[in-house]
């Protein structure tokens, strides 16, 4: 079946420093990947739409300055946590869509990247 | 937007028992229902999902109901295993081109041996 890969799975930064997550579909061409965060115990929310080609879609209340997303190709999409702090601790998961059609599609998800800031 | 709101936030059941969970979403137009499962600190596995145009689906222990109307959904799990302990959500997908779910705020299943 479609496969997201996402790398790294843990990270651990120091305040002020920027950290690159990387989602790979590979096995398929994924032109919509999504981005979502999780807190312990919490469900997920989307932080933004990813478009091969094209600007992120930023949810409310989350800063594109802050959370780069870059989708250069139809098969890696990077978010990039700029200047990390401690309260940027947390699960982030990627998530592509399998299959054309807006019908059809089923979301996978990447294992998801642990960051926690010190 | 769509909003889905999940209930119960924990559930507990002894093995062999059945297990409810339940979801209502807001959009009238919403077309797919995903239940995911999560265990700790993996990625959510999708274990099955519903498309507007049925109101039941049914995979081996689990199944899907679907109340348009009402605007719920459920899953049901019967013969509960310890391996079903997890975190479950459900999702819904609003009327939108860009497919974006939205999730709901999960349930703890916890199934004592």
């Amino acid at each position: 079946g479609a496969v997201v890969s996402q790398h790294p799975s843990r990270v651990i930064c120091k305040s002020g420093t920027s950290v690159k997550i990387e989602c790979r579909s590979l096995d398929f061409q994924a032109t919509t990947m999504f981005w979502y965060r999780q807190f312990p115990k919490q469900s997920l929310m989307l932080m933004a739409t990813s478009n091969e080609g094209s600007k992120a879609t930023y949810e409310q209340g989350v800063e594109k300055d802050k959370f780069l997303i870059n989708h250069a190709s139809l098969t890696l999409s990077t978010l990039t946590v700029t200047s990390a702090h401690p309260e940027d601790s947390s699960f982030y998961i990627c998530s592509a869509t399998v299959g054309g059609g807006f019908g059809a599609n089923v979301l996978t998800f990447g294992a998801g990247s642990r960051l926690t800031v010190l | 937007g769509e909003n889905v709101e999940q209930h119960p936030s924990t559930l507990s059941v002894q093995e062999g028992d059945s297990a409810v969970i339940k979801c209502t979403y807001s959009d009238s137009a919403s077309n797919y229902f995903p239940w995911y499962k999560q265990e700790l600190g993996k990625r959510p596995q999708l274990i099955i999902d519903i498309r507007s145009n049925v109101g039941e689906k049914k995979d081996q222990r689990i199944a899907v109901t679907l109340n348009k109307t009402a605007k719920h959904f459920s899953l049901h799990i019967t013969e509960t295993q310890p391996e079903d302990s997890a975190v479950y959500f459900c999702a819904a997908r609003g009327n939108n081109a860009g497919n974006m779910l939205t999730f709901g705020g999960g349930t703890r299943l916890m199934v004592k041996p």
